[in-house]
């Protein structure tokens, strides 16, 4: 089965601290997304990469960057935490299908508490 | 831009029938895709549909109608475990895009 790592369950870190998430799958993915999620928002998408060196913006990227310089890798940077950051992050990684398919694989997500 | 609608909450007694219903408005639609989340959990791909029709797997069926927007998927034989959120799921194709519903929290209850 394809897993889906993320660094750390849980972290807590001050307003304006630059803070790394990182995220790291093993099945060879071209794939790989950012999401956030918030009660009654659901999963919001923040930046995703469908190869090594490319990022595209999701549906919420202020305040936020990536980076993928290996294929296994996907990191989200926050370059200045805020308060309004303090969410829960999920990493998901998809093979490349042409026309369809979707079908993500999650890691197991990170709850960011910035105070 | 891309929005779905689903009920935010359902409440079913084990053993029964449940249907969870999506909404969607998208541009460039290829599929739609369901997701079970269980509380403090990651969320698991549990179906996909890219033509009209059902499709099952299990327990498990989704369903799909691209003229009128619309899917559902269905529980049948209900279980306690099945108590979790689930997400309808648009993948509108480029890049593998895939924007999520806000979830429907279904409790199963004796």
């Amino acid at each position: 089965d394809v897993k889906v790592t993320q660094s750390s369950r849980y972290l807590v870190k001050r307003t304006g601290e630059k803070v790394f998430l990182e995220c790291v799958q093993d099945m060879d993915h071209e794939n790989m997304f950012w999401y956030r999620q918030d009660p009654g928002l659901g999963l919001r998408l923040i930046y995703f990469s469908y190869d090594v060196k490319m990022k595209e913006k999701g549906d919420i990227p202020e305040g936020y960057s990536v980076s993928r310089e290996k294929k296994e890798r996907f990191s989200l940077i926050l370059e200045s935490a805020s308060t309004n950051q303090t969410s829960m992050y999920l990493c998901a990684s998809s093979l490349w299908q042409s026309g369809g398919g979707g079908g993500y694989t999650f890691g197991s997500g990170t709850r960011l508490t910035v105070v | 831009g891309q929005s779905l609608e689903q009920p935010s909450e359902v409440t079913a007694v084990e053993g029964a029938i449940v249907q969870i219903n999506c909404t969607y408005q998208t541009s460039g639609f290829y599929g739609l895709s369901w997701y079970q989340q269980h509380d403090g959990g990651a969320p698991t791909f549990l179906s996909y549909n890219a033509l009209d029709g059902l499709e099952e797997t299990g327990r498990f069926s989704s369903f799909l109608s691209r003229s009128d927007s619309y899917g559902y998927l269905l529980l049948q034989e209900l279980q306690m475990k099945d108590s979790a959120s689930y997400f309808c799921a648009v993948f509108s194709g480029g890049y593998q895009k895939v924007t999520f519903g806000t979830g429907t929290k279904l409790q199963v209850i004796p």
